[in-house]
């Protein structure tokens, strides 16, 4: 079945380490991004890319970093220098054109929590 | 930067009972989404509307486009305990292809 896969579901980080969370996607969709849920809020968007070799920051980028080296693939890396790393983490994925609607869609989140 | 004012914050009902929420925007917006997240989970893509003025049907779940693009509703009609979650209204703008902007999300309760 086509879909979103985020891995891991759950993670722990110890401070000053970098951790990376996978997201991977079957759909042949062109545009991924990475969104930031803190409890209670909505959703905050750290890097986009709509082709490959391409990204560009979102609204909190400071201490993620990101690649696009497959269009199927865009991992994210929580680097040492994100101060409030614990959050929940989703990868989304549209189609673009005007006939996909430029809907979006999500993965089922990762947990990071800092140790 | 762009901003969605959702609201309410949260409700409890009694089963049975029709729910409305909505989203306001200071700005324009040409795609409205509408999605339910349940705990620990991804959002789930409820009712998608692209026109202004739009009024679009998903089961007991409704949702409008507003006329000015500013504003939009979800109403769920006759809820059941499963509708429990949080709702997130996002908009999107031409030229920022899948920027969607959330709003801060409607946690509804449903007694049984």
């Amino acid at each position: 079945d086509g879909g979103i896969t985020q891995s891991p579901k759950y993670l722990f980080r110890k401070e000053g380490q970098n951790v990376t969370l996978s997201c991977e996607q079957n759909l042949n969709h062109d545009a991924m991004y990475w969104y930031r849920q803190d409890p209670g809020q909505g959703l905050r968007l750290i890097y986009y890319s709509q082709i490959v070799n391409d990204f560009q920051k979102g609204d909190i980028a400071e201490g993620y970093s990101v690649s696009r080296e497959k269009k199927e693939s865009f991992p994210l890396t929580v680097t040492s220098a994100q101060k409030n790393p614990t959050a929940f983490y989703l990868c989304a994925s549209i189609k673009q054109g005007p006939l996909s609607g430029n809907t979006i869609y999500f993965g089922e989140g990762s947990w990071l929590t800092v140790v | 930067g762009q901003q969605l004012n959702q609201s309410p914050q949260s409700m409890f009902i009694q089963e049975g009972e029709d729910v409305s929420m909505n989203c306001t925007s200071s700005s324009i917006f040409n795609t409205w989404l509408w999605y339910k997240q349940d705990p620990g989970e991804g959002p789930v893509l409820l009712i998608a509307l692209y026109k202004a003025g739009e009024l679009t049907s998903n089961g007991r779940l409704t949702a409008q486009f507003g006329i000015t693009r500013k504003d939009s509703f979800l109403n769920i009609s006759a809820s059941i305990p499963s509708d429990v979650g949080i709702y997130f209204c996002a908009g999107q703008t031409w030229g920022d292809t899948g920027k969607l902007i959330f709003g801060q999300g409607t946690t509804l309760q449903v007694k049984p």
